[in-house]
């Protein structure tokens, strides 16, 4: 079965750093493309940043120079590296597997960041 | 890159059709094929229901069905349920801007 689950979220100050990992199974992401896509509560969804099978990755304008999105084939994890975090950073974030012609065919449960002091 | 355009809400009756829209620009919904669709319930993540503007992947009922004509792309369910009711957002990506999503829209069954 094809499955996504995400883990580091929480409760962070304005200006702090924190790390999601995303770990899948029932697939490979070596030979994925791999997303970060996030939705403040009660909002709609936001595309964050993809990494491609090659290692290209490619990132939304607000979050670029403070979010890098990284990947360990070994342990076929996708990781999303925050920095900087500002109140508006506050969302869940959703790790999302790149399917047929750029759409995502598989999502994660979510994790939840939030940036408050 | 600005959200595509989506009502803010949709309703019907049970067996009845309803179409959601997503409007863009020709730089993005106008200029792309790679158009899809995802359905939200609370507190669930999204579900992909449509790809390439028209595609229903493997599982997804064919009452959903996908079109497009110049930079508005369209969402038809046919045969309205219960399950239905939920929020659906629309995808679009280009080279240029990469993924842009709509506001969203809450479906209602009455």
């Amino acid at each position: 079965e094809v499955q996504l689950v995400e883990s580091g979220g929480g409760l962070i100050q304005p200006g702090g750093s924190l790390r999601l990992s995303c770990a899948a199974s029932g697939f490979s992401i070596s030979t994925n493309y791999m997303n970060w896509v996030r939705q403040a509560p009660g909002k709609g969804l936001e595309w964050v940043s993809v990494i491609y099978s090659g290692g290209t990755t490619y990132y939304a304008d607000s979050v670029k120079g403070r979010f890098t999105i990284s990947r360990d084939n070994s342990q076929n994890t996708v990781y999303l590296q925050m920095n900087s975090l500002r109140a508006e950073d506050t969302a869940f974030y959703y790790c999302a597997r790149g399917g047929s012609s750029f759409s995502f065919d598989c999502w994660g449960q979510g994790t939840l960041v939030t940036v408050s002091s | 890159q600005s959200a595509l355009t989506q009502p803010a809400s949709v309703s019907g009756s049970p067996g009845q059709s309803i179409t959601i829209s997503c409007t863009g620009t020709s730089g993005d919904i106008g200029g792309s094929n790679y158009v899809s669709w995802y359905q939200q319930h609370p507190g669930k993540a999204p579900k992909l229901m449509i790809y390439d503007v028209s595609n229903r992947p493997s599982g997804v009922s064919n009452r959903f069905s996908g079109s497009k004509s110049g930079n508005t792309a369209s969402l038809t369910i046919s045969g309205l349920q219960a399950e239905d009711e939920a929020d659906y957002y629309c995808s679009s990506y280009a080279r240029s801007t990469l993924w842009v999503f709509g506001t969203g829209t809450t479906v209602t069954v009455l």
